[in-house]
């Protein structure tokens, strides 16, 4: 069974505010971790795609650290603003499976 | 470019029945998967494949069924419909080889399913 757990479930902040969530996986055996965006009535986009322990990804104001050795990625959003709400997933791929396993995702709730 | 297209967008089904939820992409991708949204858990894995003729078991393949005759199609079936697979159902693809591993998940529009 892989688990890959994300944190926390949902988060609240105020327009402008910079947050972070965490998204924890197997360290054995890795291959890729994936972070997504789930708009309410929509369907996933991609944001990210790591493979390198040690690599960074940026997007706008949007960016993420992994960690292989120890199992953990960090997607930090820099001045939230309202159109950032939405949840965020992340997703690992152990070796060369082909087999996707999501977290259960953060929900982003920013406030004007 | 229509990318990856699932039919029927809503569907009411009895208990017992059976139907199949479509699924084709057309950007040549090899991999494709099934998920279904269960509400406070993000999105589970039911089947995938990793090209035509090549099909595995995910995280929640019980009741359900998939066949894969083609790149494009990558058809979804429920024999006995039940309560616990009222769901939303979502098809995604990506291509994955040599030097383009890092691809990720194209999403299609999902699939809304009630059992009643």
């Amino acid at each position: 069974i892989l688990n890959v757990e994300q944190s926390p479930q949902s988060l609240h902040v105020q327009e402008g505010d910079s947050t972070n969530f965490t998204c924890s996986f197997p360290s054995s055996n890795f291959y890729a971790l994936h972070w997504y965006r789930w708009e309410t009535a929509k369907s996933p986009e991609a944001l990210f795609v790591m493979t390198l322990n040690g690599d960074e990804k940026k997007k706008g104001r949007i960016s993420a650290t992994l960690n292989t050795k120890e199992g953990y990625s960090y997607l930090y959003i820099k001045g939230s603003q309202p159109e950032d709400s939405a949840t965020y997933l992340c997703a690992f791929l152990r070796s060369n499976t082909g087999k996707l396993i999501f977290g259960q995702g953060t929900t982003l709730q920013v406030k004007p | 470019n229509a990318g990856v297209t699932q039919t029927p967008k809503f569907r009411i089904l009895k208990i017992g029945q059976s139907m199949t939820l479509q699924c084709t992409q057309d950007m040549n991708h090899n991999y494709m998967y099934w998920y279904r949204q269960d509400p406070g858990m993000g999105l589970k894995l039911i089947y995938y494949s990793v090209g035509a003729g090549i099909t595995d078991k995910g995280e929640v393949p019980n009741g359900y069924n998939v066949s894969r005759s083609t790149t494009e199609d990558f058809p979804l079936r429920l024999e006995l419909a039940a309560p616990s697979q009222t769901s939303v159902y979502f098809c995604a693809s990506s291509y994955w080889g040599q030097g383009a591993d890092n691809s990720p998940l194209h999403f299609g529009n999902g699939t809304r399913l009630t059992v009643t």
